[in-house]
Parts: structure tokens; sequence; C-alpha cells
């Protein structure tokens, strides 16, 4: 099956810093890759997401970007806020004959300095 | 419009009790999944469905049943709960295999 790999597991930047969070998959026919964010006791919630026809996708402060040679994809957070603190997970999916299983990287804890 | 709920939130049980827990959406989504986190493992995937009447297993399946008898319930059951399924369940939804998925504000399950 798919494996998801994450790194940095925790991250501290300065307040108005970038932060960069990577994850590498292993299965070449994975198409899907969403990132969330969970806050403490909540619940994860999809922040962007990219397909694999696609190398880079932007929304605001966060940008996700995809090399599909390599397996890796990158989750880009520019000027930081306080309020960007929690941890996010990256995810990566395979397509099958009516199946359909998400694989999560272990999760980056952001915090962002004030 | 609520999304997606779950019930419990809260609920402790001892070795080898069962339950049920219930996942709602109304959003009309056909697929449906389970997933446990728990703590520097991420969310893994337990069961998922691709339809009324459909499960599939997932990456950690055993010890788990599951049910969908409507499109927009999922039920989760545990026959006999063991304390290694003390544990943080999310269900979500999604309306395809590349959207999402959406999901609930989870139930927090201790097994003692």
């Amino acid at each position: 099956g798919e494996n998801v790999e994450q790194h940095p597991s925790t991250l501290s930047v300065q307040e108005g810093d970038s932060a960069v969070i990577k994850c590498t998959y292993s299965d070449s026919a994975s198409n899907y890759f969403p990132w969330y964010k969970q806050e403490l006791g909540k619940r994860p919630q999809l922040i962007i997401d990219i397909r694999s026809n696609v190398g880079e996708k932007k929304d605001q402060r966060i940008a996700v970007t995809l090399n599909k040679t390599a397996k890796h994809f990158s989750l880009h957070i520019t000027e930081t806020q306080p309020e960007d603190s929690a941890v996010y997970f990256c995810a990566a999916s395979i397509p099958g004959a009516g199946s359909y299983q998400l694989t999560f990287g272990k999760g980056t804890k952001l915090s962002v300095i004030p | 419009n609520a999304g997606v709920t779950q019930t419990p939130k809260f609920r402790v049980l001892k070795t080898g009790q069962s339950m049920t827990l219930l996942c709602a959406q109304d959003m009309n989504h056909e697929y449906m999944y389970w997933y446990r986190q728990d703590p520097g493992m991420g969310l893994r995937l337990i069961h998922y469905s691709v339809g009324e009447g459909t499960t599939a297993k997932g990456e950690v399946p055993d010890g788990y049943n599951v049910s969908r008898l409507k499109k927009q319930n999922f039920l989760l059951g545990l026959e006999s709960a063991a304390p290694s399924q003390t544990s943080v369940y999310f269900c979500a939804s999604s309306y395809s295999p590349t959207g999402g998925p959406f999901f609930g504000p989870g139930t927090r399950l201790t097994v003692l």
C-alpha cells in the first residue's frame, strides 16, 4: 500500500516568517494530495489540495507544490500568524476501481511565535 | 446544514463491552469513512463506504464492523472492546474519491 512520510514532526517559526512542510509518497499511482489543519481538540480541516495533473496551487498565504518525478509535495505558508499554530497533515490517495483510500502522514506541529 | 455529525462525543467502556458510534452527514455524499487518531500515528483508515449498502476494509479494520444502511449514515461497531481501541474516532465524508473528505467533530473513546 501507499506510505506517506512527513517532515519535520515539529516546526517553530517567528511570526511573519515562512513555514515549509514536506511529504513524500511511495506509490507513483497516487493522484490526489490534500492538506489538513487540526487545532487542538478540533477536527481536521481541509485547507488546500492538489491533483497530479497540477504542479502548484496557491490560496492566499498557503501554497502547495507537487513533484511527481521525485514523489514529493510540500506545503508553504507565508507571513505566518499565531493562528496558523496547529498540527498539519498531508495525505495521498491511490485511485482504484470503486475504491478510495487516503493515507495520511503523521503530522507536523507548527508553532508560530509572536 | 450540519455537515458531518458524530454521536456520542465521549464514551468510556470496560474491556469486552460493545458499542456503536453513529455518523451522519447531510451533504448527500456518496463516500464515507471511519478513521482513528492516536498520538504520533496520524489518521488511519478503519473502514469506508463508496455508497449506500457498501462497505470495505481500510488499513486497520480488525476489531471493528461497519454498516451503511442509509446513504446519510455510517455506523462503526466494536463488538468486544479492548484497551488498544482507546482512541479518537473521526468520521468523514466526501462527494468523490478526489475531494475532501470533510471530517466530523470526533468521538473520544476510552477502554478500561
